[in-house]
């Protein structure tokens, strides 16, 4: 089944302790992002990847990492979170831009983190 | 920078039909999606309809694209109560490659 997964699907953490959200998908995408969704925000993208060892930053880079060292895994690093990165998180891939036409992107299910 | 902007909320009874408003800022905007959210999952593409477009059908949902007015809606025909949701407008800037930038989501409640 084509899927995005995601781990873990809730997390509480306290400020300071490095945590990983990994995220993996099993279409061959060459797009993968990561995006925040908060209460009447949407989602904003934090950062994207169009290719293995090709990232950039989205809307809401600060406070974040990502690395893309295999095509099928794009994990989101935060090395010392902050109550402010609360927030429920999704991973995000597609096609690359400009091949598929419709852009669509396929979403994970989400992780919740509490950072206290 | 962009801007896309939902109502919060819409109620509608069982069987009537759901029209959710979004509007936009982007005059390059190239593509226009709606995306469903249903509880506890991640964004579902429900359609999505090009910038030179005005019109679009799919089953029970039709969306509609006034670009004179940057404003995007997506009529749900005949409302479910599986229809209920958070439905997100969403849109790519031209040049942007996949970079889709997303209003605030419109919770739609549907009563029996």
């Amino acid at each position: 089944e084509a899927q995005v997964t995601q781990n873990p699907r809730y997390l509480i953490t306290v400020t300071g302790k490095k945590l990983t959200v990994t995220c993996s998908q099993n279409m061959n995408h060459e797009y993968m992002s990561w995006y925040r969704q908060d209460p009447g925000l949407g989602l904003r993208q934090i950062y994207y990847s169009m290719n293995v060892e090709v990232t950039d930053k989205g809307d809401v880079p600060e406070g974040y990492k990502v690395s893309r060292k295999e095509k099928r895994n794009f994990p989101l690093i935060l090395e010392s979170p902050s109550p402010n990165q609360t927030s429920l998180y999704f991973c995000a891939s597609s096609l690359h831009p400009g091949l598929a036409g419709t852009y669509e992107q396929y979403f994970g299910p989400g992780t919740r983190l509490t950072v206290t | 920078g962009e801007d896309v902007e939902q109502s919060l909320f819409l109620s509608v009874r069982e069987g009537d039909s759901s029209v959710i408003n979004c509007t936009y800022t982007d005059s390059s905007s190239t593509y226009l999606y709606w995306y469903k959210q249903e509880p506890g999952a991640g964004l579902q593409l429900l359609t999505y309809i090009f910038s030179n477009m005005d019109m679009k059908q799919d089953q029970r949902l039709t969306v509609l694209l006034n670009k004179k007015d940057k404003h995007l809606s997506l009529r749900i025909a005949d409302t479910q109560t599986g229809d209920s949701a958070i439905y997100f407008c969403a849109e790519t800037p031209n040049n942007a490659g996949n970079m889709l930038t997303f209003g605030g989501g419109t919770r739609l409640m549907v009563k029996p």
